[in-house]
This record gives structure tokens, sequence and C-alpha cells, in this order.
């Protein structure tokens, strides 16, 4: 059974601080790693993917692997109210496309 | 305007009632998928058609039944045989290994 593990939270960081979230999965042979977003009563909307061990950065957010230790995070700078949602890790091992979610942290940031 | 959507947004059922929601798509994505959510819950796969005329089951798939006659289109229908269908469905669809959600139909069970 592939599992994927979020703290659930809430994590509450104030505005302009670091948020840093956190996703562990238990299959070796996992390739795809994403990050969604999803604001309370909505749906999920992609904000990164990442395939290799390291960094990728996009605007204010950067994802970080390390397959060796099935670690995927989420790194949010200079965070704002308006990033407020909870963050989904989703992985895909193999080539069937098929995503596994965890079950999501909850992220407040407050003014 | 492309995007996948979803109809209808809230869907009310009684218990005994076969319902069917609606997932459209203009996307031009070969592969489509049905997930559901519960309170507090991950997402958690109903079905998945990588492509017309062929679906497969996912981890949750009794009670439900999917047909994918267009490549456009993967409606999903809730049979009286689900026990507890009152949850957030969502319908994606994917380009290669990357994922886009239609915005959800709500559905309760009264």
């Amino acid at each position: 059974q592939k599992e994927v593990e979020q703290n659930s939270g809430p994590l509450s960081v104030p505005e302009g601080a670091i948020a840093s979230l956190n996703c562990t999965y238990s299959d070796r042979g996992s390739q795809s790693f994403f990050w969604y977003r999803q604001y309370s009563g909505k749906s999920p909307e992609l904000i990164m993917s990442i395939y290799s061990n390291g960094d990728k950065e996009d605007g204010r957010f950067t994802a970080q692997l390390n397959k060796a230790s099935q670690y995927v995070s989420l790194l949010i700078r200079d965070s704002q109210p308006s990033d407020s949602a909870t963050y989904l890790c989703a992985v895909i091992e193999g080539s069937n496309y098929k995503l596994t979610f965890g079950k999501g942290t909850l992220l407040t940031v407050n003014p | 305007d492309g995007g996948i959507t979803q109809s209808p947004k809230y869907l009310f059922r009684k218990e005994g009632q076969n319902v069917t929601l609606s997932c459209e798509q203009n996307l031009n994505h070969d592969a489509m998928y049905w997930y559901r959510q519960d309170p507090g819950q991950g997402l958690r796969l109903i079905y998945y058609s990588q492509i017309v005329n062929d679906f497969q089951k996912g981890d949750i798939a009794e009670g439900y039944s999917v047909s994918r006659e267009k490549k456009e289109s993967f409606p999903l229908t809730v049979t009286s045989a689900q026990k507890n269908p009152t949850a957030f469905y969502l319908c994606a669809s994917s380009v290669r290994d990357t994922q886009y959600f239609g915005p959800g139909t709500r559905l309760t069970v009264l």
C-alpha cells in the first residue's frame, strides 16, 4: 500500500515568514512529485512539480526533493494571508500516472 | 476558454437514487480521473480513463460507474449501492503525468 504522509497541522506562521511544508512517501519507485493548494470549499490547484533531487524555485515557492530520504518539501517565502489554504502533496510511481495524495497540511498565515 | 467543467456544483440525492455527475474538458487531454474527498481526508481515486472507450477501477470503485464515449467527457454515476456517497467529487484530466482539476461537485444524500 503506497502511502504519502503529511503533518495535518494547522501550521501557523506570521505574515512575511517562511512556511515549510513537509511530505514523506513510502514507495521508493516514485518518480514524480506534486504540490497542490486547496482553498476551503474549492478544488486543488497545481503549484509545482518536481522530478529530480534538489531544489526547484518558482517565484515565492521552492520545492525540495530528496529521493534517498523519500522526502519532499515546499517552502513558501514571504508568506501572505492569501497563502492560507490546505497544501496537498501527491506522488506518482512508475508510468501509470496514478496520483497518491497525502491528507494535506492546513497553513494559516496571520497578518 | 480552455478548462475542465463539472456540473452541477451542488447535488442533493435521496437514498436509493442513482445520480450522474458531469465532467467535460476542452484541453484535448487523453486521460481523465474521478476522485472523492471527504472532510479531513486526502483525495481517493474512484475511476480513471487513459483513452476513449477504456477505463480502470481506482481504489474505491464500488458503488460507482463511469463511461468514456468521447475524449472530452467522463461522466460518473453514483449508484444506490454506494453506502456513503455524501462527499466532494473532483474530476481531473492530465497531460502526461500532470493532473488539473475541475471545480468539483458537492453531493449530499438526504
